[in-house]
């Protein structure tokens, strides 16, 4: 079990690009979770998924914001046209199934990706 | 959604206990205590949680008011590697997100 990955760690842009962050979370979870961190503020909600279906989205996530997982494994969360105001951590999260373990409601953090938009 | 309140920052020496509080007054009877802390540069970190009855792991001991409108996250004896920021969640079962607050930035002084 080598824990919830992210890629990149950091990543600097221009205002206006475009960026995708991967998430790639523990193997046998079906649940994952995306959330933004800005400085001094504990982590946002931003969208979640259920294998493959996306079941609910935040309303911070804005039309600029897309997310997909699929293959109910991997899962990416893209940014259009970004702009400063995006500048956050970006981190991704998983849980295992229900049932699995006691555990089942708890999430398992990535070390997150780091966005900066200049 | 229900909300937590915890002080913003603490202090403590370390190889002492600290307790760390949290309020949670809107709690209701599904809703479970979730503990989790962030060290610099890391994602949060699952600490313990509960539902009515105390619980104790490896990491930390949870204590959990009788109403439940607040509990206690106890480390037994503080070290260095504490120092994070430490946050707890009400987490109502069939939901699916964390609605974190603001933590408490817990400081260990050697």
């Amino acid at each position: 079990d080598t824990g919830v990955s992210q890629d990149p760690r950091h990543k600097i842009t221009k205002r206006g690009q475009n960026v995708t962050f991967r998430c790639d979370p523990i193997s046998e979870h079906n649940r994952l979770y995306w959330y933004r961190q800005t400085l001094g503020q504990g982590p946002e909600f931003l969208t979640y998924f259920q294998n493959e279906a996306q079941l609910e989205k935040s309303r911070l996530l804005s039309d600029r914001f897309s997310a997909e997982r699929p293959k109910g494994s991997f899962s990416t969360l893209e940014i259009q046209r970004t702009e400063q105001g995006d500048s956050a951590m970006y981190l991704c999260a998983s849980s295992p199934p229900p049932g699995l373990q006691d555990l089942r409601d708890t999430q398992y953090f990535g070390p997150g990706t780091r966005l900066t938009v200049l | 959604d229900a909300k937590t309140t915890q002080p913003n920052s603490m202090e403590s020496n370390e190889e002492e206990p600290v307790h760390l509080p949290c309020n949670h007054s809107t709690i209701s009877g599904t809703d479970y205590i979730h503990w989790y802390r962030q060290l610099p540069s890391q994602g949060p970190e699952y600490v313990i949680h509960g539902l009515t009855s105390n619980v104790n792991n490896r990491m930390a001991s949870l204590a959990i008011a009788e109403d439940r409108k607040s509990s206690t996250l106890i480390l037994h004896r503080a070290t260095l590697r504490d120092a994070a920021v430490y946050y707890c969640i009400l987490f109502t079962s069939g939901t699916y997100k964390y609605i974190f607050g603001t933590g408490t930035r817990l400081k260990v002084l050697a």
